[in-house]
């Protein structure tokens, strides 16, 4: 059964400290991994995963995949409490002719000030 | 962990027919149901909020004529895009939210629509 895990489930921290979220996977036809950054409505768009080793930065975000190990990590320096949301994992996998997409429950994020 | 399972995976249809997408917690009940739609570059619009034994809340832009949304159960809300259109065609993904202290989304694998 395909599965994405992610850890920790929720962190608190306060403005200025560096975080680091875990996603594993198990999942059939690997095509990609996406990570998204959910405040209320639709998760935004983070990064695209498809190369082991190739990090991946955006400003004070940056995420890397393992893809013998099975896992990506999604970094944040220099948190801010703009940062404070629930970032979710998702794999794309091939299957039976189409696409679909196994979401992690997401690691929810709160920064203080 | 909670499932949410999503029927069809893949459809294909002919332009002016109406298609209905499935959106099933499998083991939970969720009063709150979404639906979005996928575009370009991975990113994802929020079309409605599906709630159940009440009318959905459509977000601005989103046709509610169109896009007929149902929640006849705490664990069943459907998708039926009525005379689609090419530009219809998409990933659509629905994801189901559990009551409590801290409420979690749990989302499904998608159903992608290709209007011919």
């Amino acid at each position: 059964e395909d599965k994405v895990v992610q850890s920790p489930l929720s962190l608190v921290v306060h403005e200025g400290d560096t975080v680091t979220l875990n996603c594993s996977y198990e999942v059939t036809n690997f095509r990609s991994l996406l990570w998204y950054k959910q405040e209320k409505k639709a998760p935004t768009f983070l990064f695209m995963l498809t190369s082991s080793g190739i990090e991946k930065k955006s400003g004070r975000l940056s995420s890397i995949l393992d893809k013998k190990e099975l896992f990506s990590i999604l970094n944040i320096t220099a948190t801010q409490t703009g940062d404070s949301a629930v970032y979710l994992c998702a794999v794309e996998a091939w299957a039976s002719g189409t696409y679909k997409y196994i979401f992690g429950t997401g690691t929810r994020l709160k920064v203080l000030a | 962990g909670a499932v949410v399972s999503q029927h069809p995976s893949r459809v294909i249809c002919k332009s002016g027919t109406s298609v209905k997408i499935e959106c099933r917690s499998l083991d939970f009940q969720a009063t709150t149901m979404f639906w979005y739609r996928q575009f370009p570059k991975q990113s994802l619009m929020l079309m409605a909020t599906s709630n159940e034994g009440s009318k959905a809340t459509y977000e601005q832009g989103v046709e509610k004529d169109k896009f007929l949304i149902n929640h006849a159960s705490l664990t069943l809300s459907t998708l039926t895009v009525t005379s689609a259109h090419p530009e219809d065609s998409s990933f659509y993904i629905c994801s189901a939210q559990t009551s409590g202290i801290q409420e979690t989304q749990y989302f499904g694998p998608g159903t992608r629509l290709l209007v011919l």
